[in-house]
């Protein structure tokens, strides 16, 4: 158990949706982390955010957004749902700031767009 | 345009044998190397991790070797247990900037009594 939370586990759409999926990180950690694992790629970095504010990017699209706040859950919100968007969501939390720099991933939302 | 790259898809070791899993980098700017094991359903564990000041860590049956030049590094598990099943991904980051981290596709392998 990495101590990282994620609900829900498992998330059945229609294409046109919007759903919520939520992290609650490691106690202690800043930074929460969101990837995306689809079958051809493999996990992709979507955004970070640190102490509730964004630090870095990805490839997430104009569709998805994401929030950390103050009590450091974050969630990321994913809008007119397509059917590429069926894909495993992970989030990771670290300290955020210098080492140790591992991050620890949670057990991932499952998300089917039909 | 790929930056981690693992080359095999998959890998078959006998149980107490060696497994060595590899990784190839092409951005120099990655200043930290890390190992993730993942079962399925699960989300990534971490395992192991390198600095670019170091070229060698070890922890217990696992270890990593970087070597910079080449720009690859590798895993070690010695001896192998029937529990390394599993898919192994390669991550690097560059902590003086975006502290994102970047994966290889993973390496499936799979431990034989």
């Amino acid at each position: 158990d990495s101590g990282v939370t994620q609900t829900p586990k498992h998330l059945i759409t229609a294409t046109g949706q919007r759903v919520t999926l939520r992290c609650s990180p490691r106690s202690g950690d800043l930074s929460v982390y969101w990837y995306q694992q689809s079958l051809d790629q493999g996990l992709q970095f979507l955004i970070q955010y640190y102490n509730g504010e964004e630090r870095a990017k990805g490839n997430i699209l104009e569709r998805f957004s994401a929030q950390q706040f103050p009590d450091l859950h974050s969630e990321l919100n994913l809008s007119s749902l397509e059917l590429g968007d069926s894909a495993l969501y992970f989030c990771a939390s670290s300290v955020g700031r210098g080492l140790p720099y591992e991050q620890y991933f949670g057990p991932g939302t499952r998300l089917t767009v039909t | 345009d790929q930056q981690v790259k693992q080359n095999s898809p998959s890998l078959s070791v006998q149980e107490g044998r060696i497994s060595i899993l590899n990784c190839d980098y092409t951005n120099s700017m990655f200043d930290y190397f890390l190992w993730y094991k993942k079962y399925p359903a699960e989300g990534p564990t971490f395992l192991i991790s390198i600095s670019s000041i170091k070229d060698k860590n070890e922890d217990g049956r696992f270890t990593v070797f970087l070597n910079k030049s080449a720009k690859h590094l590798s895993l070690h598990i010695v001896p192998s247990q029937p529990g390394d099943s599993a898919v192994y991904f390669c991550a690097a980051a560059n902590f003086q900037g975006a502290q994102k981290l970047v994966f290889g596709q993973g390496t499936r392998l799979t431990i034989n009594p």
